[in-house]
């Protein structure tokens, strides 16, 4: 397994500013991920951050709205730029991990914007 | 496009109930996973089945994985609040992506 922690825990930000979430692992890994999630309901991929080069991102997410940055393997940061309402969700780090890809998470950190 | 279908999403039940929770896809995985989740935390890796037909018990937690490795379910027997949460199945292909169901919300009522 592994030990996630994610900074902040919370915030609440006005619309048109940017957040950086800041997530550290206890150890080096090589897949770190980065998720979305509506309260109660199922995670949405952002994109797998890649050490050394550029993040891949998902369908209807993009680097200038979520700029990630993964300066070695045991550390990431997802800014979430010029925020809007729509923005405010629940954002998850997870590490990859076995032969069988399990992911271990990161407690989340919960986004509001005003 | 691969998709796993979770049922039911909602489901509230006295302490002591049975249940079984869904996962369904026209997909084959190389394994499936199930976590759970509480309010204000990550989800937590309950069990990952890989082989066609596995059975896996966790407690009072039984997993299954189809023959064809296309869906799995997850039944609890006799059911407690410690049981409450959101449970996610995931399927793993081999790119190092889950594929994450719908969710199951949980509540059970003492």
């Amino acid at each position: 397994s592994a030990v996630i922690s994610q900074k902040p825990s919370r915030d609440i930000c006005q619309r048109g500013t940017s957040l950086t979430i800041q997530c550290q692992v206890d150890s080096q890994v090589t897949m770190m991920f980065w998720y979305r999630q509506q309260p109660g309901q199922s995670l949405t991929l952002i994109a797998t951050a890649n050490q050394g080069s550029e993040a891949t991102y998902e369908s209807g997410f993009v680097i200038d709205k979520f700029p990630i940055s993964r300066p070695n393997l045991t550390f990431s940061t997802l800014t979430v730029s010029n925020m809007s309402p729509e923005d405010s969700s629940i954002y998850l780090c997870s590490v990859g991990r076995g032969s069988n890809y399990e992911q271990y998470f990161g407690p989340g950190t919960r986004l509001t914007v005003t | 496009t691969q998709l796993l279908e979770q049922s039911p999403q909602f489901l509230s039940i006295q302490e002591g109930e049975n249940l079984t929770v869904y996962c369904n896809s026209s997909s084959v995985f190389s394994s499936l996973q199930w976590y759970r989740q509480e309010p204000g935390e990550g989800p937590v890796l309950l069990v990952t089945v890989v082989t066609g037909g596995e059975v896996k018990k966790l407690k009072r937690l039984t997993f299954q994985f189809g023959d064809a490795r296309k869906d799995s379910s997850l039944h609890i027997t006799a059911a407690q609040p410690g049981d409450t949460g959101l449970y996610l199945c995931a399927g793993a292909g081999n790119t190092g992506k889950l594929i994450f169901g719908q969710g199951t919300t949980l509540q059970v009522k003492p």
